[in-house]
């Protein structure tokens, strides 16, 4: 089981806009990471930290955090947006690193 | 550009030991602020933290699979190794490496890290 919490699936029009949420104790101490992953392929960081998005990842993706929830948000979504996305975090107390369960985002 | 490459055998029966290794090139598995990661995911689920290695050799390993698990670093060939024993049907997944970066700390105090680049993966079936 995981300690990160996600919703399974949301859905989102296209051009619209989505927020992915992923809950649990540790992240009020650390930030979590974002990853996509499309079918059949490895995951992508597409956000980690406070404000940090990689080198060729479109400004539309962005996050925050407040308490013990972090999010991920799509800005004007896109067909290559439909994906699952996995939050990851260090959990120092047990030493480990811990993922999501996932969310599916389907773009209408 | 770093890239990481999985390789090892795809069928592996049941009670028998999974064995594979993850190679590095464009940059060198030595650095001091990362470490080498793997990552396994079965097919239809999400992913599940395996464990870490330095380049020392300083591993640490998820609790529910640490009795099983040893994780080894080879610096000679830019190369770090996953071993898993007694394998079950439960054990098959697609098995990625990973680079992840030292724990790094924000102005506001708070902490982050990330797993960055991944490996393509390799998919594991245990079976007879």
């Amino acid at each position: 089981s995981s300690d990160l919490t996600q919703d399974p699936a949301v859905s989102v029009a296209l051009g619209q806009t989505v927020r992915i949420t992923c809950q649990g104790d540790t992240l009020r101490g650390f930030y979590a990471a974002w990853y996509q992953q499309k079918p059949g392929q490895a995951p992508v960081l597409v956000f980690f930290g406070k404000d940090n998005r990689p080198s060729g990842i479109p400004d539309r993706f962005s996050a925050s955090s407040s308490g013990d929830t972090a999010s991920l948000t799509i800005t004007g979504a896109q067909a290559e947006d439909e994906a699952d996305y996995y939050c990851s975090v260090w959990e120092s107390s047990g030493w480990r690193f811990v993922f999501g369960s996932g969310t599916k985002v389907t773009v209408l | 550009q770093l890239q990481l490459q999985e390789s090892g055998p795809g069928l592996v029966k049941p009670s028998e030991t999974l064995s594979l290794t993850c190679s590095v090139s464009g940059g060198s598995i030595s650095g001091s602020t990362n470490d080498w990661e793997w990552v396994r995911q079965p097919p239809g689920k999400g992913l599940e933290w395996i464990g870490s290695i330095y380049y020392t050799g300083s591993t640490y390993y998820n609790a529910s699979l640490r009795s099983r698990v040893t994780i080894s670093v080879d610096t000679s060939k830019n190369q770090f190794s996953l071993r898993l024993t007694s394998v079950t049907a439960a054990d098959t997944a697609v098995y990625y490496c990973a680079r992840t970066h030292k724990t790094m700390i924000e102005v506001d105090g708070k902490g982050y890290n990330r797993f960055d680049p991944w490996g393509q993966g390799t998919l594991v079936t245990v079976s007879s």
